[in-house]
């Protein structure tokens, strides 16, 4: 079964300051990686997807994908008291558009 | 933004007892779908449809049912409500160029087993 890890659990950083994020898929099927952000409460929000090796660059957000390693990472510079929350990798591996999430980590940015 | 509500947004139930929780989404999307998160973690699949009439077992499907009746609308089903049931429940939906269609999801259920 398609797992998908996350890391780390969670992260403090400072307001203004640079967040990174990984995820990794064990499933060598997976071909598309997407980023979610959850607000405490909230329902999840598509934030970043991304299925081409090399970088992605939105605002201040920027995702990373290996393919070969089947490794993604998000990268959230001048980090904002907003920007705390959960943020959750998913893998696809293109069939009926099931995600598989992975457990997800806590960002707190501290003011 | 697409439209995806859900009913109710919390409750409680008793163990052994039916549940029955609701999705309606507005948007003409073909693909929909129920996880269940535990308090926080991530989301795990329990059952999807790609069109009215037919519905997937996703990764978790034991101990739920699913309907869809329409394209609208998606119900997911505890038969038996247990203690390990309770979590929040999210309903999604995507359109018809689903394999890489972005998912949007609706508010969310709180359910108690009690």
């Amino acid at each position: 079964q398609q797992k998908v890890q996350q890391s780390p659990e969670s992260l403090i950083v400072p307001e203004g300051g640079m967040a990174s994020l990984n995820c990794t898929s064990s499933d060598r099927n997976v071909d598309y990686f997407w980023w979610y952000r959850q607000h405490s409460g909230k329902s999840p929000k598509m934030l970043m997807s991304i299925f081409s090796n090399g970088e992605k660059e939105e605002g201040r957000f920027t995702v990373h994908l290996n393919k070969a390693s089947l490794h993604t990472s998000l990268h959230i510079r001048d980090s904002q008291p907003s920007d705390s929350a959960l943020y959750l990798c998913a893998a696809s591996t293109g069939f009926a558009s099931a995600l598989t999430f992975g457990s997800g980590t806590k960002v707190i940015v501290l003011p | 933004e697409a439209a995806v509500t859900q009913s109710p947004r919390s409750k409680v139930a008793v163990t052994g007892g039916k549940v029955t929780l609701s999705c309606h989404q507005t948007n003409n999307h073909d693909y929909m779908y129920w996880y269940r998160q535990d308090t926080g973690h991530g989301l795990r699949l329990i059952h999807y449809s790609y069109v009215a009439d037919s519905t997937e077992k996703g990764d978790i499907p034991d101990g739920y049912k699913a309907s869809r009746p329409s394209q609208e609308n998606f119900s997911l089903i505890l038969e038996l409500a247990s203690l390990s049931q309770t979590a929040v429940y999210f309903c999604a939906s995507s359109d018809d160029l689903a394999n890489y269609a972005e998912q949007f999801f609706g508010p969310g259920t709180r359910l108690t087993v009690l």
